[in-house]
């Protein structure tokens, strides 16, 4: 089992749709975690972190964090062309791993 | 404040060859990481180096290497290459008062090396 597991995608969302991205995790000493987005040939940039269970809200962002499932999430709302991306999620006990990423592209 | 930065952006090696990556993190940064990313494998981590130590370690082998300097920049070192070790090398800092896992990563533009 993968330390972080993402569903690679690719992940097709209409534009002004809510796109929801999502990840799990297996070691329950996990504390924190980070979305990062990846446009091609980009480096990562970092979009939401989240440390409690619940949600955290910036912007169009909304991370949601379950730490009893072991979940997280990325929603995305109004999803524009521009949120086409791979996203990433980061998490770890001892180390920052990352899961596959999802491929997320939005047709207008 | 201005980001990481990384040299060179671009470079061809052919197998057996050694080369040496070089990042500056972000002013007042002092914890520097290191990443591989390849189409395969995804984003793993090498190894951290936080006041010229090495904190942290990925699972690769020997051949590759770091340091840190006094001015937190750090250098990541390949000896013996393979075809296998074509990838984005990304180079990521932040503050160091937490561990790398538990604050947030700034990321540089990466090096891509091609092995032939």
């Amino acid at each position: 089992q993968k330390e972080v597991e993402q569903n690679s995608g690719p992940l097709s969302v209409p534009e002004g749709a809510i796109a929801s991205l999502n990840c799990t995790y297996s070691d329950r000493g996990s504390q924190s975690f980070f979305w990062y987005r990846q446009y091609s040939g980009k480096s990562p940039e970092l979009i939401m972190s989240i440390y409690s269970n619940g949600d955290k809200e910036d912007g169009r962002f909304t991370a949601q964090l379950n730490k009893a499932s072991q979940y997280v999430s990325l929603l995305i709302r109004d999803s524009q062309p521009s949120d086409s991306a791979t996203y990433l999620c980061g998490g770890g006990a001892q180390k920052l791993v990352f899961g596959q990423g999802t491929r997320l592209t939005i047709n207008p | 404040k201005a980001g990481v930065t990384q040299t060179p952006r671009y470079l061809i090696k052919t197998r057996g060859q050694q080369v040496t990556l070089s990042c500056s993190p972000i002013s007042g940064h002092r914890s520097v990481s290191w990443y591989q990313q390849t189409p395969g494998q995804g984003l793993q981590f090498l190894f951290e180096y936080f006041s010229e130590t090495q904190r942290n370690k990925g699972n690769f082998p020997g051949r590759f290497s770091g340091r840190q300097f006094s001015n937190s920049r750090s250098e990541m070192n390949v000896s013996t290459l393979e075809l296998g070790d074509s990838a984005l090398y990304l180079c990521a800092s932040s503050s160091g008062t937490r561990q790398p896992y538990q604050e947030t990563q700034y990321f540089g533009p990466g090096t891509r090396l091609l092995v032939l």
